[in-house]
């Protein structure tokens, strides 16, 4: 099984501010890495997928990049409506595995 | 607009069966991979079971192998999640996500439907 660690676990900021959310992979995934984003008693929302690419309706703000097994979220510019916890999960090799999480709160 | 949404969660003590539901619209059901995904309380998310577009192909975690079994309609737009043998430990809300194309990312979510094992 290949393990998804994310760090940091609480990530404080600003509005306005860039935000880099990091996520590593035990074992190289290429670049089949999703990122998703939760708000409270809220499901999953796709954010990222193959690493780099936005999912329909995610502002620009957001970006993906890395590949193998190192991978980082970036939101360029906090909005109140980012504030959330953000997920990493590996599609390269079952059993699909997602990351402990990040939770983006307001500084 | 695609949407699922789940039901079929309640209270159920250890040992006990339940089965849940997750009715698909707003795509072609049929042509695409589904799974079930959890979270337990506070916790994060945990991928459970994913089933092939034609239901024919299978997958589950280590955690829930032997206990669960899921599998589909087409005709009716439905995916399943039959859990037998329940655990505390499988206390959690059970997300159902679909898939995309050959691409194993969760592209769309249900809002989920709860699921407590206690007696």
């Amino acid at each position: 099984e290949i393990v998804m660690t994310q760090s940091p676990a609480t990530l404080s900021v600003s509005p306005g501010e860039r935000a880099s959310l990091s996520c590593r992979a035990s074992l190289s995934v290429s670049s089949n890495l999703a990122w998703y984003q939760q708000k409270p008693g809220q499901a999953p929302r796709l954010v990222i997928y193959g690493a780099s690419t936005r999912a329909t309706g995610i502002p620009a703000r957001f970006s993906g990049s890395g590949s193998g097994t190192e991978f980082t979220l970036t939101i360029s510019s906090l909005q109140s409506e980012d504030f959330a916890v953000y997920f990493c999960q590996q599609y390269s090799t079952w059993p699909l595995t997602f990351g402990g999480g990040t939770k983006v709160e307001i500084k | 607009e695609v949407q699922l949404l789940e039901s079929g969660g309640g209270l159920v003590q250890p040992g006990g069966s339940l089965r849940l539901y997750c009715a698909a619209s707003g795509f072609t059901f049929s042509t695409e991979a589904m799974s079930w995904v959890r979270q337990a309380p506070g916790k994060g998310l945990e991928w459970v079971s994913r089933i092939s577009a034609s239901g024919y192909s299978t997958d589950f975690a280590d955690s829930v192998k032997g206990r669960f079994t899921i599998s589909r309609d087409n005709s009716k737009n439905t995916l399943f999640l039959q859990m037998n043998s329940l655990r505390a430990e499988d206390t959690a809300l059970y997300f159902c996500a679909k898939h995309s194309g050959v691409s194993y990312y969760f592209q769309s979510w249900g809002q989920g439907t709860l699921v407590t094992v206690s007696s």
